[in-house]
Parts: C-alpha cells; sequence; structure tokens
C-alpha cells in the first residue's frame, strides 16, 4: 500500500540556518505529495503541495521538488525563522476522488534565536 | 470564514465510558473527513462524508465507533465502550469537493481523548 517515511525529529537549528527535512514515499501510479505543517496549539495547514513528477511547490520561503526517479519530495528553506518552529507531515494522495491523505510521522523543527 | 471548530478541545473519560465530539465545518464546504492522530505519528484517515453521505470507512474504524453528518452541516464522531488503544487526538477538516487534485484541506485543531 501507500506510505511516507520522514525523517525523525526534532531538528535543531539557529535562525538563518539552512533547512532541509527529508520525505520518502511508496506508492502506485503517480500520486499528489504535500507538505502540511502543524503551528502549536493549531490545526494542520496545507504548506504546499505538487501533482506531478518535476513540479515544485513552494509557499513561505518553502520549497519542495516531487521526484520521480528517488520518489522524494524533500522539503528546503534557505533561511529558516524562530516562527517556522512546528511539526512539518509529508503526506500523498492516490488516485481516490476526495482526500484521503497517507501521512508521515511528522517532523518536529525548533529554531532558536 | 471562521475555520473548521471542534468541541470538546480535551476528553478525559474511564475504560467503557461513551464519547461523543463534535465538528462545525466550514459552512459551504460539501466533505467533511474524519482523522486519528496518536502520539509520535501522523494523521489516519478514518471516514469521509460528501453533504450527509458516509461515503468511505477505514479499517481503523471498529464497530464502536460510529459518525453522522445529519443534514450535511455538522458531524459526530462517537466511540462506544472506549478502550486505552483510543486515546488519541481526533481531527476533523473540510473540504468544497471537486474532485480534482487542487480540493484543499481545512483542518481543525482536534479533540484530545484520554482513556484511563
Amino acid at each position: 500500500g501507500n506510505s511516507v517515511t520522514q525523517m525523525e525529529g526534532p531538528v535543531t537549528l539557529s535562525e538563518e540556518a539552512f533547512l532541509t527535512i527529508n520525505c520518502t514515499y511508496t506508492a502506485t501510479g503517480y500520486p499528489s505529495l504535500f507538505w502540511y505543517v502543524q503551528y502549536p496549539g493549531e490545526g494542520l495547514q496545507l504548506l504546499l503541495k505538487a501533482t506531478k513528477a518535476d513540479d515544485k511547490g513552494s509557499n513561505k520561503g518553502f520549497e519542495a521538488t516531487y521526484r520521480k526517479e528517488t520518489t522524494s519530495f524533500h522539503l528546503e528553506k534557505g533561511s529558516v525563522q524562530v516562527s517556522d518552529s512546528a511539526v512539518y507531515f509529508c503526506a500523498l494522495l492516490g488516485y481516490t476522488g476526495f482526500q484521503k491523505l497517507v501521512f508521515g510521522t511528522g517532523t518536529r523543527l525548533l529554531v532558536s534565536p | 470564514d471562521t475555520g473548521v471548530s471542534q468541541d470538546p478541545r480535551h476528553k478525559i473519560t474511564k475504560r467503557g465510558q461513551n464519547v461523543t465530539f463534535r465538528c462545525d465545518p466550514i459552512s459551504e464546504h460539501n466533505r467533511l473527513y474524519w482523522y486519528r492522530q496518536t502520539l509520535g505519528q501522523g494523521p489516519e484517515f478514518l471516514t469521509y462524508f460528501q453533504n450527509e453521505a458516509q461515503l468511505e470507512k477505514s479499517r481503523l474504524l471498529s464497530d464502536r465507533f460510529s459518525a453522522e453528518r445529519p443534514k450535511g452541516s455538522f458531524s459526530t464522531l462517537e466511540i462506544q465502550r472506549t478502550e486505552q488503544g483510543d486515546s488519541a487526538m481526533y481531527l476533523c477538516a473540510s473540504s468544497l469537493g471537486t474532485g480534482a487534485t487542487n480540493e484543499k484541506l481545512f483542518f481543525g485543531s482536534g479533540t484530545q481523548l484520554s482513556v484511563l
């Protein structure tokens, strides 16, 4: 079945450091791929997505490229801020016609000033 | 747009008791989803409604679980005879369902259930 594997956290960085959170997936066909973010005390929010191979999703300085050859969708940001501290979830969506997402286990990011 | 509301935010119950959670989706959204998130794991899909019809149920949803969405508005999730393994965060989400890949889910903050 479909599955998502993310790097374990926490990831601890200083402000303005470069961020990479790895995500790989297993799926039949060509799923859509997502990154969701969960800030403390809030619900999950869609951060970015990509629906086909070589697509790049971007939002708020974050980027991720859909790599079919490596079945990966790594999240990157060139310069993190303290306000980026949150839990990040990679997810995939197969061909269901509705939002039956398969999530990874989440990676906690802690950014210090 | 007031977002997706869930009530209560926290629920502590004793094993064997019944509990009910409520979700109020964004008003114009026709699709409603329930997910469950256990500690250290990502959310897992439980069930999905299109208007008032429950169209998909995960195998995770045992016979002790029942979800309803009367009149296609708010939804309730009931757990009967709770077990300690039911302890989790129960997340509700809604969307304006188009069936397309650009459908966007909006999540509530969840109900944290602790079964003692």
